[in-house]
C-alpha cells in the first residue's frame, strides 16, 4: 500500500520558474526522503528530512516537513529543463523499509 | 563504483515461462530491495534482505514469486510461472541497514509477458 500521495500529480511550467511538489503521508514516520526518476531510469537519491527536523537545503532544493499536518513539500528554484522527471517521495517508519508516494510529473519548457 | 546493476535491461517472455531478474548491488551496501512499478498501483515493495537474510516478504503477489540472496553480492527475483499481469518494470535497490539512508536504484528491468 501507498503510504504518501503526490500533489499535483502533474505540473509544468517554463525554465526559471519554481516547482513545488507536496506530499502527504498517513502514519507516524522516522524520515521523509525525496527522489527523482527520469523516463526509463531508476530513481535518485535527492534529499531526507528527519522527523525532528524542519526545513532542509540542498543546492536549488529545499525540503520542508510538518509533522503534525504529515505533510512535506520539495521546492525546486530556477528550474531547468534537465529538471523534467517524475518526483516521489516516500516514507520510513521502520528502519531501511521506504514506502513512496504516486508521484508529481514535473515538465519544465524552454 | 558501477551502481546497482540489474539484468537483463529487457525481458519479454511467454505466458507460463520462468522468469529470473538479476541484482548485484553496492558493494558495502548491506540491505536490498525489490520494488515493482507500473502505472496502476505505482512502486511496491516486494521483498527486502538485510544482510542476505530476508526480512519482510509481505509484498510478494503470490508463490508464483520467490526471491533469494545467497551472498552479500547478488540477488534474483524469480517468477515461476510468469503471468501477462506481472509485466511491470522491476527494480532492485540498495542501502546501508538504518534508518536514515537513503536507497541507490538499479535501472530496472522491465518485463513483459505475453
Amino acid at each position: 500500500s501507498q503510504q504518501g500521495e503526490e500533489d499535483p500529480q502533474a505540473l509544468s511550467i517554463q525554465e526559471g520558474e519554481n516547482a513545488t511538489m507536496n506530499c502527504s503521508y498517513k502514519t507516524s514516520i522516522n524520515n521523509l526522503q525525496w527522489y527523482r526518476q527520469n523516463s526509463g531510469r531508476g530513481l535518485v537519491h535527492l534529499i531526507l528530512i528527519r522527523s525532528n527536523e524542519r526545513e532542509k537545503h540542498s543546492g536549488r532544493l529545499r525540503v520542508t516537513l510538518d509533522t503534525s499536518k504529515k505533510s512535506s513539500s520539495l521546492l525546486i528554484t530556477a528550474s531547468r529543463a534537465a529538471d523534467t522527471a517524475s518526483y516521489f517521495c516516500a516514507t520510513a517508519r521502520t528502519a531501511s523499509k521506504l514506502t513512496f508516494g504516486t508521484g508529481t510529473r514535473l515538465q519544465v519548457t524552454l | 563504483d558501477a551502481g546497482v546493476i540489474q539484468s537483463p535491461r529487457h525481458e519479454v517472455t511467454e505466458m507460463g515461462q520462468e522468469v529470473t531478474l538479476r541484482c548485484k548491488p553496492i558493494s558495502g551496501h548491506n540491505s536490498l530491495f525489490w520494488y515493482r512499478q507500473t502505472m496502476m498501483r505505482g512502486l511496491e515493495l516486494l521483498i527486502y534482505f538485510n544482510n542476505n537474510v530476508p526480512i519482510d516478504d509481505s509484498g510478494m503477489p503470490e508463490d508464483r514469486f520467490s526471491a533469494k540472496m545467497p551472498n552479500a553480492s547478488f540477488s534474483t527475483l524469480k517468477i515461476q510461472p510468469s503471468e501477462p499481469r506481472d509485466s511491470a518494470v522491476y527494480f532492485c535497490a540498495s542501502s546501508l541497514a538504518g534508518i536514515d539512508y537513503g536507497y541507490t536504484f538499479g535501472s530496472g528491468t522491465r518485463l513483459t509477458v505475453v
